[in-house]
């Protein structure tokens, strides 16, 4: 699996759009993107994933580059429950559409939603 | 529908000691997995079982082995406990491995303090 990087912390205002980048140069073309949250003492939440399109669902938007070597979170209100460590994740998708459930977790980033 | 439950949430050993954790899906779930997380290591991957068969394995050594039942349930065994087992240990499942969203829902863990 690609690696990611990602910056280890980041502060939002309430209210306020968070933009969460993720560096994923060595992604391969069967590898898609995932993101998860923890939110302390919980275990992690699936938030979105996408291959190259922009995705948007009910918790938050998926902007990869053309290039996909990168991609941004988007929560577009952030409120203090936002407040967590996000993990941007690469994972193999296999030819035929089948995948394992391993995720390989990075250090993520703390995102600190103030009011 | 009920969440991801893992059994016990707390517990402590001594060291050479032997624990069983255990994980029950979500409902109609057949994938489980499994993982570590401590401060220094970040959440790192166990094991994967889909219908009663290990299908992934991460870099644990021997001590650390597992089991799917015929209803899904998992359990992980670490045998020979060690101080740096202290860990929280999470469960996560999912409808099937082979799905390329294959979210996976995470449980609340289980808090393992070695003695």
């Amino acid at each position: 699996d690609a690696k990611t990087t990602q910056p280890p912390s980041m502060d939002c205002a309430e209210g306020r759009a968070a933009n969460l980048p993720c560096n994923h140069s060595t992604i391969s073309g069967n590898e898609y993107v995932y993101w998860y949250r923890q939110i302390h003492s919980q275990g992690p939440q699936y938030i979105i994933h996408g291959l190259k399109n922009n995705e948007t669902n009910e918790m938050a938007s998926l902007i990869i580059t053309e290039d996909r070597k990168s991609s941004t979170l988007i929560l577009p209100h952030a409120t203090l429950r936002d407040t967590a460590v996000y993990y941007c994740i690469v994972r193999v998708v296999n030819a035929g559409g089948t995948s394992y459930g391993k995720l390989t977790f990075g250090q993520g980033t703390i995102l600190t939603v103030h009011p | 529908k009920a969440g991801v439950t893992q059994t016990p949430r707390y517990l402590i050993k001594t060291r050479g000691q032997q624990v069983t954790l255990s994980c029950s899906p979500i409902s109609g779930h057949r994938s489980v997995s499994w993982y570590q997380q401590t401060p220094g290591q970040g959440l790192q991957f166990l094991f994967e079982y889909f219908s009663e068969t290990q299908r992934n394995k991460g870099n644990f050594p021997g001590r650390f082995s597992g089991r799917q039942f015929s209803n899904s349930r998992s359990e992980m065994n670490v045998s020979t406990l060690e101080l740096g087992d202290s860990a929280l240990y999470l469960c996560a499942s999912s409808f099937r491995p082979g799905a390329v969203s294959n979210e996976q829902f995470f449980g609340p863990g289980t808090r393992l303090t070695v003695l």
